[in-house]
């Protein structure tokens, strides 16, 4: 049972483009939704983290939007450059004593020149 | 990648050995985790650890065993190494969980 679920699998996009990448979720007691970024060899780092307190969070070229009653967010990469080729997961925590991470798929993320 | 070393780095054994994962910090983070990262499934939580001695299992714990005798150190033990456990396993830490940071990761291989 997947309690993150993560779109598209794979992404291609031309330099200079905007990447997005969607993510959708069930639980409602989910408070915290981090994106983390992972280029091969290396593990996961994180990139960008939102509440669902507010809409928006922007942080440089990446901007996660989040849609409460919808229960959705999503990344969205602006003028997307090569450097940012790398595998992207969603994640989520909340609820309970202990707020473990649940990891969306991954999307494999290709800029081309 | 904040003070985390796996050792080791790569690993080829066989069906039925027992296997142990090394994971080091010096961040002295309270709590350390080990997923599996596997492709359509991405990255699975199989234990994790709250404190020396002090730890629970992940969605994906079956055949898998951890230990934590010193904040520093956490072993994943495979006590009967399996062909689908072949993966990549990731140690993360962090001071709970809003901030994870990983290791480069340890390629096990099962044959």
């Amino acid at each position: 049972q997947q309690q993150v679920k993560q779109s598209p699998q794979s992404l291609i996009v031309q330099k200079g483009g905007i990447s997005i990448i969607n993510c959708a979720y069930e639980n409602t007691a989910f408070d915290y939704f981090p994106w983390y970024q992972q280029f091969p060899g290396k593990g996961p780092a994180l990139l960008i983290a939102i509440r669902p307190d507010v809409s928006e969070k922007k942080e440089g070229r990446f901007t996660i939007s989040f849609n409460k009653s919808a229960k959705q967010f999503s990344l969205h990469i602006m003028d997307s450059q090569p450097g940012d080729s790398a595998t992207y997961f969603c994640a989520a925590s909340g609820g309970g004593s202990f707020q473990k991470l649940v990891f969306g798929t991954g999307t494999r993320l290709l800029v081309s020149p | 990648d904040a003070g985390i070393t796996q050792s080791p780095r790569h690993k080829v054994t066989e069906t039925g050995t027992p296997v142990t994962l090394r994971c080091h910090q010096t961040e002295n983070h309270r709590y350390m985790y080990w997923y599996r990262q596997d492709p359509g499934h991405g990255l699975r939580l199989i234990h994790y650890s709250y404190g020396v001695k002090d730890t629970d299992k992940g969605e994906v714990s079956d055949g898998y065993s951890v230990s934590r005798s010193k904040t520093e150190d956490f072993l994943l033990t495979l006590e009967s190494a399996t062909s689908s456990q072949t993966s990549v396993y990731f140690c993360a830490t962090g001071q709970g969980t809003e901030k994870l940071f990983f290791g480069s990761g340890t390629q096990l291989s099962v044959l």
